[in-house]
Formats: structure tokens, C-alpha cells, sequence
């Protein structure tokens, strides 16, 4: 059974601090996923990674993934509170179908002022 | 069309209520899922639709039915649910309808379902 867990679960930090979350999952997998959700709102597609050794940048968020650590992590660069918000990454196996997600527990992220 | 949408917003139903849930988009996507989300917790899947024929199903009980009429359209039909289920239901396409697929899903904004 594919299981993914991330840490921390809750994340408080100041405006313009560095950060990361981290995602780490139990078997092999060749997809890995992060997601934003702000409060009673949906999901929002961040980063796809498909391989070892990934690397995406979208402004402040950076992911990496490396397949072999079953690790993914998901980095802040100089924080800003529209960041706040809880981010999951979510994990395919080809084996269980790509579409079939198991998504971590989310790590709630506050960035205050 | 860049974005899936969900109606109603908002329900409350009872428990002898019969109701559904829409989910729209026009994107082109040929795979379409729904979730379950409880408040701070993920997702949990529910269904998948892959080219119009569901292709998984977790174990959902059966008063959550199911249906899609077309490759632009889901729906989700209620039927004697408890209070336990209680929850946003999130809808979620992606463009291709091949079950590997490394697509990334596109999630609508939810139904928020009370059930009294």
C-alpha cells in the first residue's frame, strides 16, 4: 500500500523567510504532484514531476523530486503571506494507475507580516 | 474553456433527500474523478471515468451513484446519505482518458454537502 506522508503538518514563518516542506512516500513511484488549496476553495495545480532529479521553480515555490529517496520537497524562498494557504503533494504509481492519487496529509502554511 | 465547474455551490439535504451534484468541463478532458474532502484532511478518491465508462470505483457505498452522460459532463446522485457524509465533493478532470496517464488533474471548486 502506497503511503505518503509530509512534514511538518503545520508551518507558522515570517514574511521573507526561507522554508521546506517535505513529502516522503513508501513505494516506487514515477509521478509526484503538488497541489495549493486556500481555505473552502479547490485545488490548484502547481508542479509535475516525472523523474529523478526534477526541478521546477514557479516564483517563491520550488519542487525537487529524487525518485531513489522516495523524497520530494517543496522549497520557500523569501515568503510572502499570499503563500498561506496548505499545500499537498499527491503521488501515482503506474502499477495502481496514475490516476489513482494518494495525496499527504497537507502541510497547513501561515506566513505572517 | 479552462476550468471545470460545479453546481450547486452549496447543499443541504436530508437524509431522505434524493439530490445530485454536477460537474462540468469543456476542456476536452476524456478522464473525470470525484473526490471527497473532509475539512483538513485531502482528498479521498472516489470515482474515475475514463472515456465515459467508469474505470474505478473505491469502494463507494452505494447510495453515491455516479453517471456520466457525456464526456463534457459528470454527475453525482445522492440518496439516503448520513450525516457522515458530509463534506465538499471536489470533481476533477484531466486531458487524457489513459488510466497511467502522468497528466495532472484539474479540480473544480466543490459542492460544500450538509446532510441533516
Amino acid at each position: 500500500e502506497l503511503k505518503v506522508e509530509q512534514n511538518p503538518l503545520f508551518l507558522s514563518m515570517q514574511e521573507g523567510k526561507n522554508y521546506t516542506i517535505y513529502c516522503n512516500y513508501s513505494t516506487t513511484s514515477d509521478r509526484l504532484y503538488w497541489y495549493r488549496q486556500d481555505p473552502g476553495k479547490s485545488l490548484e495545480s502547481l508542479f509535475v514531476l516525472l523523474s529523478n532529479g526534477a526541478v521546477k521553480q514557479e516564483g517563491r515555490l520550488m519542487a525537487s523530486l529524487d525518485t531513489k529517496a522516495r523524497l520530494s520537497t517543496l522549497h520557500i524562498t523569501a515568503a510572502v503571506h499570499d503563500l498561506s494557504a496548505t499545500y499537498f503533494c499527491a503521488v501515482g504509481n503506474e502499477e495502481t494507475s496514475g490516476s489513482r492519487l494518494t495525496f499527504g496529509e497537507g502541510t497547513q502554511l501561515t506566513v505572517n507580516p | 474553456d479552462t476550468e471545470v465547474t460545479q453546481t450547486p455551490k452549496h447543499l443541504v439535504m436530508g437524509m431522505t433527500n434524493k439530490k445530485s451534484l454536477k460537474c462540468e468541463q469543456h476542456m476536452g478532458h476524456r478522464a473525470m474523478y470525484w473526490y471527497k474532502q473532509k475539512a483538513k484532511k485531502p482528498p479521498e478518491l472516489m470515482f474515475v471515468y475514463s472515456y465515459e465508462k467508469l474505470s474505478i470505483n473505491e469502494s463507494v457505498p452505494s447510495r453515491f451513484s455516479p453517471e456520466c452522460p457525456n464526456s463534457s459532463l459528470l454527475n453525482l446522485h445522492l440518496h439516503a446519505l448520513q450525516p457522515e457524509d458530509s463534506a465538499l465533493y471536489l470533481c476533477a478532470s484531466s486531458p487524457s482518458g489513459f488510466l497511467y496517464s502522468t497528466d495532472t488533474q484539474y479540480f473544480g471548486p466543490g459542492t460544500r454537502l450538509t446532510v441533516l
